[in-house]
């Protein structure tokens, strides 16, 4: 079993839509938790980082972390076509920053 | 305010061949780690570098060697090359202050093709 697991996808929804992305992980000493949007050919860009369980909300982004069920979530509310994107969880045992586990990222498409 | 840089973007070499990949960390960052991402996978830890010494590594192995400049600047060696270390290399950089660490930023990385 991987570290983190994370569905490929891909996920097309439409404009304006509300989507959710997931991941789970195996590893209980992981304590911090991040979300990064990854365009083609671009460097992962980050876009939530929560420590610990609980929500953290930022714009149309709303991340999630259940820590006893070792799920976190991404939440987009009002998709844009500009949200088309891969994107990754990441997570570490240490301080954010150091050695982050990714999954394998999920492709979203927002269509007009 | 510069983020991240690398170089080459993009370079192609053959089987056995070593490669040289450059990092440029973000302004006022002290910390460097590299990432390979093969293709349609997420990133995967190489290792780190602060204060000029190899802090972290992940689960490569030794042909993957890297080096710190006292500017912060990294380079990352990938000697006898294999066609399966075909990837996107990303440098990230981020600051450490009194055992805090601030956020990672990555660059657009430097796409390696071996044939």
């Amino acid at each position: 079993q991987k570290e983190v697991e994370q569905d490929p996808g891909p996920l097309s929804v439409p404009e304006g839509a509300i989507v959710s992305l997931n991941c789970t992980y195996s590893n209980s000493a992981f304590q911090y938790f991040m979300w990064y949007r990854q365009y083609s050919r671009k460097g992962p860009e980050l876009l939530m980082y929560t420590y610990s369980s609980g929500n953290k909300e930022d714009g149309r982004f709303t991340a999630q972390v259940d820590k006893s069920s070792k799920y976190i979530s991404l939440f987009i509310r009002d998709s844009q076509p500009s949200d088309s994107a891969t994107y990754l969880c990441a997570m570490s045992a240490g301080q954010a920053g150091t050695a982050l586990i990714f999954g394998k990222g999920t492709t979203l498409s927002v269509s007009s | 305010d510069a983020g991240v840089t690398q170089s080459p973007t993009h370079l192609i070499k053959t089987r056995g061949q070593q490669v040289t990949l450059r990092c440029s960390p973000k302004s006022g960052h002290d910390t460097v780690s590299w990432y390979q991402q093969a293709l349609g996978q997420g990133p995967q830890f190489i290792f780190q570098y602060y204060e000029e010494e190899e802090r972290q590594r992940g689960n490569f192995p030794d042909r993957f060697s890297g080096h710190q400049f006292p500017n912060y600047s990294s380079e990352l060696n990938v000697n006898a090359l294999l066609l399966g270390d075909s990837a996107l290399y990303l440098c990230a950089s981020r600051w450490t202050s009194g055992g805090l660490t601030g956020e990672l930023f990555f660059g657009e990385g430097s796409r390696l093709t071996v044939l």
